[in-house]
C-alpha cells in the first residue's frame, strides 16, 4: 500500500524559511515523479512543484519559482520542499503526492500545515 | 496556463437524487495522438486529502461506486452521481494533466 507522510510544517514568520519532508513507502520511489500541491485554508488545490524520479528534472509554479526548491533522497525514499522568503500567501496545507505521470499526482499524503504569520 | 471552471460552486441535493457537476476547460484536453482526454476528477472529503476517482475523463478508479459517472470530451466535462449517498458529501475538483503546469478547477462543494 502506498503511504506518504509529510512533516516539517509549522508557524514561521514572514521572510522565514521552512523545509518540508515526505516519507514514501509501498512503491518503488525512484520510478515515479513526485509532486507538491498546496491548499490555502478553505480554498482550492494549487500545484506547486514536481521532480522526476532520478531528480534530473524539476518544475515550479510561477508563484514559488526562485523561492522554493524541490529535491529528493532516493536512498531514503524521501521528498523535500525547501521554502524560503515565505509570505502570508504561502500559508496552506502542503500535500506531497506520487505522480502517475509528470503532470498527474494520483496518491496524496495527509498534508502538513504551514502558517506564515508574525 | 489552462483554466478549468467548474459549475456550480456549491450544490445541495437530496439523498437518492442526481447530482451533476460541470467542468469547462479553456483549452482542448483531447489528445490527437491517443484520443484520450487529459482530465481527472478528485474527491476531497472533509479533513482528508484528495482522492482520485476518474482518469481520462470517464475511467472510474477501482473501488469507486458505479453511481459515479464521468463524461465529456474536448473542453466540456461532467461528473454525475446518479443517486446521492451520505458518504458522497465532499468537494469535487476537476484537474487537467494535458499541459504544464497541471491545474485544478476551483472545486464544487456537494452537500445534502
Amino acid at each position: 500500500e502506498v503511504q506518504l507522510v509529510e512533516s516539517g510544517g509549522g508557524l514561521v514568520q514572514p521572510g522565514g524559511s521552512l523545509r518540508l519532508s515526505c516519507a514514501a513507502t509501498g512503491f518503488i520511489f525512484t520510478d515515479y515523479w513526485m509532486h507538491w500541491v498546496r491548499q490555502a485554508p478553505g480554498k482550492g488545490l494549487v500545484w506547486v512543484s514536481r521532480i522526476m524520479g532520478d531528480a534530473s528534472e524539476t518544475t515550479y509554479a510561477e508563484s514559488v519559482k526562485g523561492r522554493f526548491t524541490i529535491s529528493r533522497d532516493n536512498a531514503k525514499n524521501t521528498l523535500y520542499l525547501q521554502m524560503n522568503s515565505l509570505t502570508a500567501e504561502d500559508t496552506a496545507v502542503y500535500y506531497c503526492a506520487k505522480g502517475m505521470t509528470a503532470r498527474l499526482p494520483d496518491i496524496w499524503g495527509q498534508g502538513t500545515l504551514v502558517t506564515v504569520s508574525s | 496556463d489552462i483554466v478549468l471552471t467548474q459549475s456550480p460552486d456549491s450544490l445541495a441535493v437530496s439523498l437518492g437524487e442526481r447530482a451533476t457537476i460541470n467542468c469547462k476547460s479553456s483549452q482542448n484536453l483531447l489528445s490527437n495522438s491517443n484520443n484520450k482526454n487529459y482530465l481527472t476528477w478528485f474527491q476531497q472529503k472533509p479533513g482528508q486529502p484528495p482522492k482520485l476517482i476518474f482518469l481520462w475523463a470517464s475511467t472510474r478508479e477501482s473501488g469507486v461506486p458505479d453511481r459515479f459517472t464521468g463524461s465529456g470530451s474536448g473542453t466540456d466535462f461532467t461528473l454525475t452521481i446518479s443517486s446521492l449517498q451520505p458518504e458522497d458529501v465532499a468537494v469535487y475538483y476537476c484537474h487537467q494533466h494535458y499541459s504544464t503546469p497541471p491545474t485544478f478547477g476551483q472545486g464544487t462543494k456537494l452537500e445534502i
